[in-house]
């Protein structure tokens, strides 16, 4: 079956850290590249990151360039998101997207993980 | 960062045709900024319905198009249903790996 999991959000206070995973089946994990896009509640969807089918080349948004880092494990055809000195605003489903090169759609989802940044 | 404008609500009529919008705080939308589109029920992750500006995903009912229209990348749902009640959002690629969503356009069918 193709799919994507996320896992790994919770309840974390401001400052403090998460990682997030998102598990790939079903697929040449390897022909995409992946990205994490999120939901605040209530909001609409704020692209994060970007990592290439390689691993070589990531991308952030603005809002989170020096707190998150993106990375892919090819061996386990996962993808994780750290997340780092998280603050409120950071409060949001965290979904997982994978899209193919020179097509640039996010062509299939994750059903999302929820990330809670709250004292 | 450039900001990527829709519509914040519209509302189209059983059976109607509605048109929503995407465009770019400063500048046009063309195809080089390969748009896509998506649609999201409540509590649902996003269904990709467009990409390319003009290719329909796999499965993607005929009554949704995309085109450019003026200066704005476009979804057009002809014939719209009840269960077309949705939110539609759109994204641009900027090139070398970042895209900016649209703040998203919440469609009423009635």
């Amino acid at each position: 079956q193709v799919q994507l999991v996320e896992s790994g959000g919770g309840l974390v206070e401001p400052g403090g850290s998460l990682r997030l995973s998102c598990a790939a089946s079903g697929f040449t994990f390897s022909d995409y590249y992946l990205n994490w896009i999120r939901q605040a509640p209530g909001k609409g969807l704020e692209w994060v990151s970007y990592i290439s089918s390689s691993g070589r080349g990531v991308r952030y948004a603005d809002s989170v360039k020096g707190r998150f880092t993106i990375s892919r494990d090819s061996a386990n055809n996962s993808l994780s998101l750290q997340m780092n000195s998280l603050r409120a605003e950071d409060t949001a489903v965290y979904f997982c997207a994978r899209g193919k090169d020179a097509v640039y759609v996010f062509d299939m989802w994750g059903q999302g993980t929820m990330v809670t940044v709250s004292s | 960062q450039p900001v990527v404008t829709q519509e914040p609500s519209f509302s189209v009529s059983p059976g109607g045709t509605v048109t929503l919008t995407c465009g770019l705080s400063s500048g046009s939308v063309s195809t080089s900024y390969y748009p896509s589109w998506y649609q999201q029920t409540p509590g649902q992750a996003p269904r990709t319905l467009i990409y390319s500006t003009n290719t329909p995903s796999s499965g993607v009912p005929d009554r949704f198009s995309g085109s450019i229209l003026g200066d704005k990348a476009a979804l057009t749902i002809t014939g719209a249903q009840a269960d077309d009640e949705s939110d539609y959002y759109c994204v641009l690629y900027m090139g070398n790996g970042i895209w900016v969503f649209g703040g998203g356009t919440k469609l009423t069918v009635l």
